[in-house]
């Protein structure tokens, strides 16, 4: 168990709708992460934030959003869902106190079906 | 650009066998970290291991040993006498320098699918 915990575990939704994911990353951890893992593009970045504020940008949909808040836990939403948006989708945590590359630790993961 | 290769897809072996999984990295820093992560069936992804740019020193960890090589961008990783328990997918991942120097994103490889059969 990594300590990085993620809600719900399965989604099931419809084309267009509108999902929250949450995670909340280990006790102590500052820095959460965003990742999508799909057949087809594997696992990308997608977003990364530092004590509540947006670090880090990569390839997420403006469709995408996230934030942080004050108790450090994120939260991801996704809108106008689409078929393709179907993917397992990993928060990971990390120290984020250091000036150093820190190992991020992941979720379980919540699986996002979209029909 | 910054990106990583596993050029393995699927590995089979028979349990007791020694395997070797491969990862090519490509970076312009000069400072970065590679990583393993294992994806079990159940699908979460645990940490095995971290190793820094500066240091080339191979490293064992039970039945896992890894072995980095800057000379060739390779930082492949050995499973020992595999077992069942030992089948997943396993990622090699390169770390990119994000905001302030300080810790970035993840770049992962495609994943090799390792089968240990008994």
């Amino acid at each position: 168990d990594s300590g990085v915990t993620q809600t719900p575990k399965h989604l099931i939704t419809a084309t267009g709708q509108r999902v929250t994911l949450r995670c909340s990353p280990r006790s102590g951890d500052l820095s959460v992460y965003w990742y999508q893992q799909s057949l087809d593009q594997g696992l990308q970045f997608l977003i990364q934030y530092y004590n509540g504020e947006e670090r880090a940008k990569g390839n997420i949909l403006e469709r995408f959003s996230a934030q942080q808040f004050p108790d450090l836990h994120s939260e991801l939403n996704l809108s106008s869902l689409e078929l393709g948006d179907s993917a397992l989708y990993f928060c990971a945590s990390s120290r984020g106190v250091g000036m150093g590359i820190e190992t991020q630790y992941f979720g379980p993961g919540t699986r996002l079906l979209v029909l | 650009a910054q990106k990583v290769t596993q050029a393995q897809t699927e590995i089979s072996v028979v349990e007791k066998e020694d395997v070797t999984l491969d990862c090519v990295y490509e970076t312009r820093d000069t400072t970065y970290y590679l990583f393993w992560y294992k994806q079990p069936p159940s699908g979460e992804l645990v940490f095995l291991i971290r190793r820094n740019s500066f240091d080339e020193q191979n490293e064992i960890s039970g039945r896992y040993s890894w072995n980095f090589q800057k000379s060739t961008s390779s930082f492949n990783f050995t499973i020992t006498a595999s077992q069942v328990v030992d089948s997943a997918v396993y990622f090699c991942a390169l770390s990119e320098k994000g905001y302030g120097g300080s810790q970035g994103n993840l770049i992962f490889g495609k994943g090799t699918k390792l089968s240990v059969k008994p």
